[in-house]
């Protein structure tokens, strides 16, 4: 069975720094492109990142480019995200996802349960 | 970026009728080197993280009942319910994977 689970979520004062983490398991982590996608009452449904089965290729929405990082550790199945910077609507349910292929883009067959953000001062 | 429209907001039908639920892409999500359209449907019940209903359009992911169905082509597509349960109490949403960043519809909130 395919799991993902999210962790590292919290309060966090704006300017601040967050790491979420998704440990895998279930599945081959090395042949899946994987995301994060955040929900908030505000902005509904927010696609924010993706990498690529193997690392190689990397995709950032423009309301996080420069400040959020995803990495990948294969050795350790697990998935990061770093976030930096942060602002008060970056708060929200962050969501680990797979998709059934190598690259993206590619529909979402896998979603963890999701972590809470929190930015306020 | 693609804005997926969906409608209505919410929608209330009776256990066992069928519910519609609408999506439109601003511009079509039709690939025409291999005719598949880059759409997917996720139903998000209260508490959960959305799970995968139909993707390609119109091909239910392994598990999903075939009372759900999808349709449609190039920048008109249609979730259909054919016969509601009480467990399809949902908020659905669709998406386009079509390009990068993948967009999600509004959700549609369907209730009893």
């Amino acid at each position: 069975e395919v799991q993902l689970v999210e962790s590292g979520g919290g309060l966090v004062q704006p300017g601040g720094s967050l790491r979420l983490s998704c440990s895998a398991s279930g599945f081959t982590f090395s042949s899946h492109a994987l995301h994060w996608v955040r929900q908030s009452p505000t902005k509904g449904l927010e696609y924010l990142s993706a990498i690529s089965h193997d690392g190689g290729a990397t995709y950032y929405a423009d309301s996080v480019k420069g400040r959020f990082t995803v990495t990948r550790d294969s050795s350790k199945n697990t998935l990061f995200l770093h976030m930096t910077s942060l602002r008060t609507d970056d708060s929200g349910v962050y969501f680990c996802v797979r998709s059934d292929s190598y690259g993206f883009p590619y529909f979402l067959d896998h979603w963890g349960q999701g972590t809470l953000v929190t930015v306020s001062s | 970026d693609i804005v997926m429209t969906q409608s209505p907001d919410s929608l209330a039908v009776s256990l066992g009728e069928r519910a519609t639920i609408n999506c439109k892409s601003s511009q079509s999500i039709l690939y025409t080197s291999n005719n598949k359209n880059y759409l997917s449907w996720y139903q998000q019940k209260p508490g959960q993280p959305p799970k995968l209903l139909i993707y390609w359009a119109s091909t239910r992911q392994s598990g999903v009942p075939d009372r759900f169905s999808g349709s449609g082509s190039g920048t008109d597509f249609i979730l259909t319910i054919s016969s509601l349960q009480a467990e399809d109490v949902a908020v659905y949403y669709c998406q386009q994977y079509y390009t990068t960043p993948l967009t999600f519809g509004g959700g549609t909130k369907v209730e009893i």
